[in-house]
């Protein structure tokens, strides 16, 4: 287990609509990200927030977008869904400082049908 | 353009022999490199790391070597048992951009036969 907890673990849902995926980081890790990764792909890096505040943006698109809450859990929003968003999306948390690792949810996976 | 590469989707090896993974990079600011181990249905797990300043790391049946001139690492796993089969994804981190965002390549999967 490693400690950073994601739901929901599944989500079908149709085109056009909008979802939400929550994170909760490992006790005392300020940092959260948030990757994506589609069939056959790696995982790719969409955003990071430090503390509440974004830190740094990958390939995320418009439609999407994240925040993270006092209480240092982060969501991620996806609107207007289309088929080729279906994907396992992951959170990580990490300390964020000399030590490189971050550490992974279970993975929300999203079917847009 | 793909900055962390794993050229090889898959790799099987027998159980007892040595397991090498290999990954190649062209962003010469990575500080760190990592390597994670991913079952299906799970979260990647951290598996090890090296230091850009380092060529080696090593932590029980498993090593990572960094080539900074070439620019490619590799894991070792000696010796390789059916319970290492799984994904392995080799990351790098850009401190010069996010301080902590990982750039992963698209892993290799790797078959460990009794």
């Amino acid at each position: 287990d490693s400690g950073v907890t994601q739901t929901p673990k599944h989500l079908i849902t149709a085109t056009g609509q909008r979802v939400t995926l929550r994170c909760s980081p490992r006790s005392g890790d300020l940092s959260v990200y948030w990757y994506q990764q589609s069939l056959d792909q790696g995982l790719q890096f969409l955003i990071q927030y430090y503390n509440g505040e974004e830190r740094a943006k990958g390939n995320i698109l418009e439609r999407f977008s994240a925040q993270q809450f006092p209480d240092l859990h982060s969501e991620l929003n996806l609107s207007s869904l289309e088929l080729g968003d279906s994907a396992l999306y992951f959170c990580a948390s990490s300390v964020v400082g000399d030590s490189p690792e971050a550490f992974f949810g279970q993975g929300t996976r999203l079917t847009v049908v | 353009d793909q900055q962390v590469k794993q050229n090889s989707p898959s790799l099987s090896v027998q159980e007892g022999r040595i397991s090498i993974l290999n990954c190649d990079y062209t962003n010469s600011m990575f500080d760190y490199f990592l390597w994670y181990k991913k079952y299906p249905a799970e979260g990647p797990t951290f598996l090890i790391s090296i230091s850009s300043i380092k060529d080696k790391n090593e932590d029980g049946r498993f090593t990572v070597f960094l080539n900074k001139s070439a620019k490619h690492l590799s894991l070792h796993i000696v010796p390789s048992q059916p319970g290492d089969s799984a994904v392995y994804f080799c990351a790098a981190r850009n401190y010069g951009g996010s301080q902590g965002n990982l750039i992963f390549g698209k892993g290799t999967k790797l078959s460990v036969k009794p």
